[in-house]
């Protein structure tokens, strides 16, 4: 079954925790992204990746990072977590033209 | 910046009734892709259907299909027979076809959907 899988869905951690939520396709994709979903905000994305060793940031970058080593993989790290991280988080890749096909989502909660 | 416009915070439609969801958006370029996707309770972001800005021929999955209007920048979404299972936000995404390497989307605000049985 063609899909997107992130883990963990659910994580609760404390201010300055380094954390990595993993994300994973098994399309094939090239395109890889991170976007993060807030009330009242939308869903803005955070970093992208066109392909292995290639990534770039979106709109909101700062804090984070992101690595891209395996076509199929693409983590996004949390070097030091703060509260205005709180969030729910969503993975998604495409190919060239087709639509972007997201992850579960992982509901981040930073204390 | 392109941008993309959902008036309608709140729907709600009667099971088995139809129902129209607007979206506008606002951009220069003349190729692009739009999107309607669906987020239940699960909170779990669902592709409903695609259109690409080069075809004049209006999109069609099952129950849902949209109303492309490319000269007034409008993409509505049709949903017929309305089911129970219907009921979530609904969002309407943009992304160029020019963007260089990066295929971002931009999402309307949503409008949550309510199907009353």
């Amino acid at each position: 079954e063609a899909q997107v899988t992130q883990n963990p869905r659910y994580l609760i951690t404390v201010t300055g925790k380094k954390l990595t939520v993993t994300c994973s396709q098994n399309m094939n994709h090239e395109y890889m992204s991170w976007y993060r979903q807030d009330p009242g905000l939308g869903l803005r994305q955070i970093y992208y990746s066109m392909n292995v060793e290639v990534t770039d940031k979106g709109d909101v970058p700062e804090g984070y990072k992101v690595s891209r080593k395996e076509k199929r993989n693409f983590p996004l790290i949390l070097e030091s977590p703060s509260p205005n991280q709180t969030s729910l988080y969503f993975c998604a890749s495409s190919s060239q033209r087709g639509p972007q096909y997201f992850g579960p989502g992982t509901r981040l909660l930073v204390l | 910046a392109q941008t993309v416009t959902q008036s309608q915070p709140e729907m709600s439609v009667q099971e088995a009734e139809t129902v129209t969801l607007s979206c506008t958006y606002d951009t220069s370029e003349s190729d692009y892709y739009l999107f309607w996707y669906k987020q239940p309770p699960s909170r779990q972001m669902i592709l409903v259907i695609r259109q690409e800005a080069y075809k004049q021929q209006n999109a069609t999955e099952n129950r849902f299909s949209v109303n492309f209007q490319k000269a007034a920048k409008s993409f509505s979404l049709k949903i017929s027979d309305s089911q129970l299972g219907d009921a979530a936000m609904y969002f309407c995404a943009y992304r160029s076809s020019s963007g260089g390497s990066n295929y971002k989307l931009t999402f309307g605000k949503g409008t949550l959907l309510t199907v009353n049985p």
